[in-house]
Protein backbone atom coordinates (compact mmCIF):
# COMPACT_ATOMS: atom_id res chain seq x y z
CA UNK A 1 0.00 0.00 0.00
CA UNK A 2 1.18 3.34 -0.75
CA UNK A 3 2.20 5.46 1.96
CA UNK A 4 1.36 9.55 2.57
CA UNK A 5 3.41 11.34 5.20
CA UNK A 6 2.38 14.59 6.71
CA UNK A 7 4.98 15.48 9.13
CA UNK A 8 3.27 18.53 10.52
CA UNK A 9 0.51 17.83 12.87
CA UNK A 10 0.02 21.39 13.40
CA UNK A 11 0.99 24.75 11.77
CA UNK A 12 -0.02 28.51 12.63
CA UNK A 13 0.15 31.29 10.15
CA UNK A 14 -0.93 34.96 11.02
CA UNK A 15 -4.08 36.32 8.96
CA UNK A 16 -3.02 37.71 4.87
CA UNK A 17 0.26 35.52 5.29
CA UNK A 18 0.86 32.45 3.11
CA UNK A 19 1.53 29.28 4.70
CA UNK A 20 2.59 25.69 3.64
CA UNK A 21 1.74 22.73 4.26
CA UNK A 22 3.96 19.65 3.34
CA UNK A 23 2.81 16.07 1.92
CA UNK A 24 5.06 13.29 1.12
CA UNK A 25 3.94 10.05 -0.08
CA UNK A 26 6.12 6.37 -1.32
CA UNK A 27 5.03 5.13 -4.33
CA UNK A 28 6.43 2.79 -7.31
CA UNK A 29 4.15 3.90 -9.71
CA UNK A 30 4.59 6.79 -12.70
CA UNK A 31 1.30 7.70 -12.87
CA UNK A 32 -0.91 8.50 -10.02
CA UNK A 33 -3.43 11.67 -8.57
CA UNK A 34 -2.21 13.81 -5.42
CA UNK A 35 -4.92 15.72 -3.59
CA UNK A 36 -5.61 18.15 -0.69
CA UNK A 37 -8.63 18.20 1.49
CA UNK A 38 -9.99 20.57 3.49
CA UNK A 39 -11.60 19.76 7.13
CA UNK A 40 -13.23 22.47 9.06
CA UNK A 41 -14.77 21.83 12.26
CA UNK A 42 -18.13 20.77 10.68
CA UNK A 43 -15.68 17.66 9.95
CA UNK A 44 -17.06 18.10 6.39
CA UNK A 45 -14.31 16.94 3.87
CA UNK A 46 -13.72 19.62 1.39
CA UNK A 47 -11.63 18.86 -1.59
CA UNK A 48 -9.05 21.63 -2.12
CA UNK A 49 -6.96 21.17 -5.32
CA UNK A 50 -5.86 17.68 -7.16
CA UNK A 51 -2.40 17.18 -9.59
CA UNK A 52 -2.35 14.59 -11.76
CA UNK A 53 1.57 13.09 -11.80
CA UNK A 54 1.53 13.31 -15.77
CA UNK A 55 1.11 16.76 -15.58
CA UNK A 56 4.13 18.90 -14.64
CA UNK A 57 2.59 22.42 -14.20
CA UNK A 58 1.82 22.70 -10.40
CA UNK A 59 -2.01 22.91 -10.41
CA UNK A 60 -3.87 26.04 -8.46
CA UNK A 61 -6.82 27.35 -7.50
CA UNK A 62 -6.98 30.51 -6.22
CA UNK A 63 -5.21 31.46 -3.01
CA UNK A 64 -4.29 27.83 -2.95
CA UNK A 65 -1.36 26.00 -4.98
CA UNK A 66 0.71 23.19 -5.05
CA UNK A 67 4.26 22.59 -5.00
CA UNK A 68 4.43 19.75 -6.73
CA UNK A 69 8.05 17.52 -7.27
CA UNK A 70 7.88 14.52 -8.91
CA UNK A 71 11.42 13.14 -8.64
CA UNK A 72 10.94 13.76 -4.33
CA UNK A 73 7.83 12.53 -4.14
CA UNK A 74 6.78 15.78 -2.37
CA UNK A 75 3.15 17.26 -2.59
CA UNK A 76 2.94 20.50 -0.43
CA UNK A 77 0.54 23.15 0.01
CA UNK A 78 0.78 26.85 -0.40
CA UNK A 79 -2.36 28.64 0.66
CA UNK A 80 -1.37 32.49 0.46
CA UNK A 81 -3.19 35.75 1.96
CA UNK A 82 -4.66 33.36 4.57
CA UNK A 83 -8.15 34.21 5.76
CA UNK A 84 -10.04 32.72 9.08
CA UNK A 85 -11.94 30.52 7.37
CA UNK A 86 -9.08 28.49 6.37
CA UNK A 87 -8.46 27.51 9.58
CA UNK A 88 -9.28 23.84 9.08
CA UNK A 89 -7.09 20.26 9.08
CA UNK A 90 -6.09 19.41 6.03
CA UNK A 91 -5.81 16.12 4.22
CA UNK A 92 -3.43 15.07 1.15
CA UNK A 93 -4.12 12.33 -0.49
CA UNK A 94 -3.13 9.41 -2.97
CA UNK A 95 -5.17 7.52 -5.80
CA UNK A 96 -3.27 4.96 -8.23
CA UNK A 97 -5.14 5.57 -11.42
CA UNK A 98 -5.33 1.38 -11.59
CA UNK A 99 -6.95 1.41 -8.35
CA UNK A 100 -10.30 2.40 -6.62
CA UNK A 101 -8.70 3.22 -3.01
CA UNK A 102 -7.52 6.28 -1.74
CA UNK A 103 -4.55 7.01 0.50
CA UNK A 104 -4.82 9.67 3.12
CA UNK A 105 -1.88 11.07 5.40
CA UNK A 106 -2.44 12.19 9.43
CA UNK A 107 -3.29 15.51 8.33
CA UNK A 108 -2.04 19.20 9.39
CA UNK A 109 -4.22 21.43 12.32
CA UNK A 110 -3.80 24.52 10.64
CA UNK A 111 -4.56 27.93 12.97
CA UNK A 112 -5.27 31.21 11.47
CA UNK A 113 -4.03 34.03 13.63
CA UNK A 114 -6.12 37.20 13.30
CA UNK B 1 -28.87 18.16 -5.06
CA UNK B 2 -27.93 16.68 -1.92
CA UNK B 3 -24.89 15.28 -2.87
CA UNK B 4 -23.92 12.06 0.27
CA UNK B 5 -25.81 11.77 2.78
CA UNK B 6 -25.38 9.91 6.03
CA UNK B 7 -27.37 9.09 8.74
CA UNK B 8 -27.46 8.91 11.14
CA UNK B 9 -25.25 12.06 12.72
CA UNK B 10 -24.58 10.72 16.19
CA UNK B 11 -24.84 7.36 17.90
CA UNK B 12 -24.35 5.41 20.90
CA UNK B 13 -23.82 1.88 21.68
CA UNK B 14 -23.10 -0.60 24.11
CA UNK B 15 -20.65 -3.30 23.54
CA UNK B 16 -22.09 -6.30 21.79
CA UNK B 17 -24.91 -4.22 20.23
CA UNK B 18 -25.12 -4.31 16.33
CA UNK B 19 -25.91 -1.48 13.91
CA UNK B 20 -25.95 -0.09 10.47
CA UNK B 21 -24.64 2.98 8.88
CA UNK B 22 -26.67 4.11 6.08
CA UNK B 23 -25.13 5.99 3.50
CA UNK B 24 -26.78 7.46 -0.03
CA UNK B 25 -25.86 9.61 -3.18
CA UNK B 26 -27.61 11.53 -5.57
CA UNK B 27 -24.52 11.80 -8.33
CA UNK B 28 -25.08 8.78 -9.74
CA UNK B 29 -21.47 8.07 -8.83
CA UNK B 30 -20.33 4.26 -9.64
CA UNK B 31 -17.65 3.95 -6.49
CA UNK B 32 -18.69 4.33 -2.61
CA UNK B 33 -16.15 4.16 0.27
CA UNK B 34 -16.32 4.03 4.00
CA UNK B 35 -13.42 5.34 5.84
CA UNK B 36 -13.29 5.80 9.68
CA UNK B 37 -11.05 8.64 11.30
CA UNK B 38 -9.57 8.40 14.18
CA UNK B 39 -7.27 11.52 16.38
CA UNK B 40 -3.69 11.13 14.58
CA UNK B 41 -4.72 8.18 12.17
CA UNK B 42 -6.49 10.58 9.39
CA UNK B 43 -8.58 8.72 7.05
CA UNK B 44 -8.97 5.05 6.56
CA UNK B 45 -10.09 2.90 4.47
CA UNK B 46 -13.03 0.53 5.33
CA UNK B 47 -14.39 -1.01 2.38
CA UNK B 48 -15.50 -0.21 -0.61
CA UNK B 49 -17.33 -0.95 -3.95
CA UNK B 50 -16.17 0.19 -7.18
CA UNK B 51 -19.39 -0.28 -8.75
CA UNK B 52 -23.24 -1.67 -8.03
CA UNK B 53 -23.13 -5.35 -7.01
CA UNK B 54 -19.55 -5.62 -6.26
CA UNK B 55 -17.58 -4.64 -2.60
CA UNK B 56 -14.00 -5.06 -1.34
CA UNK B 57 -12.13 -5.14 1.67
CA UNK B 58 -10.06 -1.58 2.33
CA UNK B 59 -7.10 -0.99 4.99
CA UNK B 60 -9.38 -2.03 8.39
CA UNK B 61 -12.24 -4.24 7.77
CA UNK B 62 -12.75 -6.44 10.61
CA UNK B 63 -15.32 -5.98 12.45
CA UNK B 64 -17.55 -4.50 9.77
CA UNK B 65 -19.71 -5.71 6.82
CA UNK B 66 -21.26 -3.44 3.65
CA UNK B 67 -23.76 -3.83 1.42
CA UNK B 68 -24.24 -2.04 -1.95
CA UNK B 69 -27.96 -2.17 -1.72
CA UNK B 70 -28.36 -0.20 -5.33
CA UNK B 71 -26.42 2.37 -7.22
CA UNK B 72 -26.88 5.09 -4.86
CA UNK B 73 -26.94 3.07 -1.29
CA UNK B 74 -23.99 1.64 0.31
CA UNK B 75 -24.70 0.68 3.92
CA UNK B 76 -21.67 0.04 6.93
CA UNK B 77 -22.83 -2.91 9.28
CA UNK B 78 -20.98 -3.49 12.50
CA UNK B 79 -22.60 -6.90 13.81
CA UNK B 80 -20.91 -6.43 17.56
CA UNK B 81 -19.88 -3.11 18.33
CA UNK B 82 -16.71 -2.38 20.34
CA UNK B 83 -15.12 0.55 22.23
CA UNK B 84 -12.08 0.14 19.39
CA UNK B 85 -14.97 1.13 16.71
CA UNK B 86 -15.65 4.65 18.28
CA UNK B 87 -14.99 6.69 15.69
CA UNK B 88 -16.29 9.16 13.18
CA UNK B 89 -17.71 7.43 9.76
CA UNK B 90 -17.06 8.73 6.62
CA UNK B 91 -19.31 7.86 3.08
CA UNK B 92 -17.50 9.18 0.09
CA UNK B 93 -18.52 8.36 -3.30
CA UNK B 94 -16.71 9.10 -6.79
CA UNK B 95 -17.46 8.99 -10.45
CA UNK B 96 -14.77 5.73 -11.57
CA UNK B 97 -13.86 6.18 -15.21
CA UNK B 98 -11.25 4.21 -14.94
CA UNK B 99 -7.72 5.78 -15.99
CA UNK B 100 -9.52 8.96 -17.01
CA UNK B 101 -8.50 12.05 -15.30
CA UNK B 102 -8.54 11.47 -11.47
CA UNK B 103 -12.19 12.07 -10.10
CA UNK B 104 -11.68 13.21 -6.76
CA UNK B 105 -14.19 11.98 -3.42
CA UNK B 106 -17.70 13.70 -2.57
CA UNK B 107 -17.83 13.06 1.04
CA UNK B 108 -20.57 13.03 3.32
CA UNK B 109 -20.94 14.76 6.45
CA UNK B 110 -19.80 12.33 9.21
CA UNK B 111 -21.85 9.68 11.27
CA UNK B 112 -19.97 10.70 15.38
CA UNK B 113 -20.14 6.49 16.69
CA UNK B 114 -19.68 6.26 20.43
CA UNK B 115 -19.54 2.50 21.64
CA UNK B 116 -19.44 2.27 25.52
Amino acid sequence: AQTVTQSQPEMSVQEAETVTLSCTYDTSESDYYLFWYKQPPSRQMILVIRQEAYKQQNATENRFSVNFQKAAKSFSLKISDSQLGDAAMYFCAYRSPTGNQFYFGTGTSLTVIP
Amino acid sequence: NAGVTQTPKFQVLKTGQSMTLQCAQDMNHNSMYWYRQDPGMGLRLIYYSASEGTTDKGEVPNGYNVSRLNKREFSLRLESAAPSQTSVYFCASRMNWGLAVGETQYFGPGTRLLVL
